[in-house]
Formats: C-alpha cells, sequence, structure tokens
C-alpha cells in the first residue's frame, strides 16, 4: 500500500518566521495531497489540498507545492502567527487497487510551535 | 448545521467487553470513514463506506466491524475490547470520494477510549 512519510515530526519557530513541512510518499498513483491541521482536542480540518495535475497552490500565508517526479509535496507557512500552533498532518489519496475507491494515507504529523 | 457528532466523547472499557461507537452526519454525505489515531502514529483508516449498504476495510480493520444501513450513520463496533484498541477515534465524512470533485473530508472531534 501507499506509505507517506512526513519530517519533521516537531517544529518550533518564532512568530513571524516561516515554517516548511515536508512529506514523501511512495506510489506514483496517489493523485490528491491534502493537508490538515489538528487542534487539541478537536477533529483534524483541511486547510489546504493540491491534484497531482498542480505544482503549487496558495491560500493567503499557507501554500503547498508538488514534485510529482520525486514524490514529495512541502506545506509553507508565511508570518507565522501563535494560533497557527498545531498537529499538521500530510496524507496521500490513492484508488484502492481491488475496489478502485480511493482512501487517504496520513502522515504522522508535525507538532508545530510558534513562540510569540 | 451539526456536522460529524461522535458518541460517546470518553469511554472506558474492560477488556472483552463490547461497545459502539457512534457517528452521524446531517450533510448528506456518501463516504464516511473511521481511523484512530495513536501517539506517533498519524490517523490509520480502519473502515470506510461510499454508500448505504457499501462498506470496505481500511489498513487496520481487526477487531471492528462497521455497517451502513442509513446515509446518515456509520457506527463503528468493537466486538472484544482489547488493551491495543485503547486509542483515539475519528469519524470523517464527504460528499465524494478523497481527490474527487473539491469536497473535503470533515472530521467529528473523537472518541478517547481507554481499554483497561
Amino acid at each position: 500500500g501507499e506509505n507517506v512519510e512526513q519530517h519533521p515530526s516537531t517544529l518550533s519557530v518564532q512568530e513571524g518566521d516561516s515554517a516548511v513541512i515536508k512529506c514523501t510518499y511512495s506510489d506514483s498513483a496517489s493523485n490528491y495531497f491534502p493537508w490538515y491541521k489538528q487542534e487539541l482536542g478537536k477533529g483534524p480540518q483541511l486547510i489546504i489540498d493540491i491534484r497531482s495535475n498542480v505544482g503549487e497552490k496558495k491560500d493567503q500565508r499557507i501554500a503547498v507545492t508538488l514534485n510529482k517526479t520525486a514524490k514529495h509535496f512541502s506545506l509553507h507557512i508565511t508570518e507565522t502567527q501563535p494560533e497557527d500552533s498545531a498537529v499538521y498532518f500530510c496524507a496521500a489519496a490513492i484508488p484502492e487497487k481491488n475496489s478502485g475507491y480511493s482512501t487517504l494515507t496520513f502522515g504522522k504529523g508535525t507538532m508545530l510551535l510558534v513562540s510569540p | 448545521n451539526a456536522g460529524v457528532t461522535q458518541t460517546p466523547k470518553f469511554q472506558v472499557l474492560k477488556t472483552g467487553q463490547s461497545m459502539t461507537l457512534q457517528c452521524a452526519q446531517d450533510m448528506n454525505h456518501e463516504y464516511m470513514s473511521w481511523y484512530r489515531q495513536d501517539p506517533g502514529m498519524g490517523l490509520r483508516l480502519i473502515h470506510y463506506s461510499v454508500g448505504a449498504g457499501i462498506t470496505d476495510q481500511g489498513e487496520v480493520p481487526n477487531g471492528y466491524n462497521v455497517s451502513r444501513s442509513t446515509t446518515e450513520d456509520f457506527p463503528l463496533r468493537l466486538l472484544s475490547a482489547a488493551p491495543s484498541q485503547t486509542s483515539v477515534y475519528f469519524c470523517a465524512s464527504s460528499y465524494s470520494l478523497p481527490g474527487q470533485l473539491d469536497q473535503p473530508q470533515h472530521f467529528g472531534d473523537g472518541t478517547r477510549l481507554s481499554i483497561l
């Protein structure tokens, strides 16, 4: 099956700095790459996603880049704020071989701490 | 609009007991799924459903049963609880399969389950 590796596992930055989280995936059939933010005691929330036919996508302070050849994608947060502190998960969607239905495989998460 | 509602929020069981984790969504979503989240492991897919009457196994299905008799509800059953099933369980729903259309997965706030 698909394998998604995420680095780093923890990331500490000063307010106003940029933060970058990187993920790699193993199966070239993966075609959709969402990023989720999880705050303490809550479920994950989608913050941005990208499809395999797009190289970069931006939404205000958040951007995601995808390199299909190298099979890696990254989350970039600029001008970080304390409220950006949370756990971030990357994921990759791949059609299941038997059913054809797409499922998500998640990375293990990155705890981002933004200090004032 | 409640979104995805999971009950209970917390539960303690003894080894060998059975229980059902409830998940309900009011968004008329066809796709629903169950994940477990363990420290340092990210989210792992247990079972998913692409519509009423259709379910399939994910990455870690052993020890769990699901059924989907209505669009709104997708309960997860632990048949005989084991300490290894101590985890936080998340239910998610979406209008379409991951990556199809621009429809995100919506997560509930989780059920924290401890098996003694």
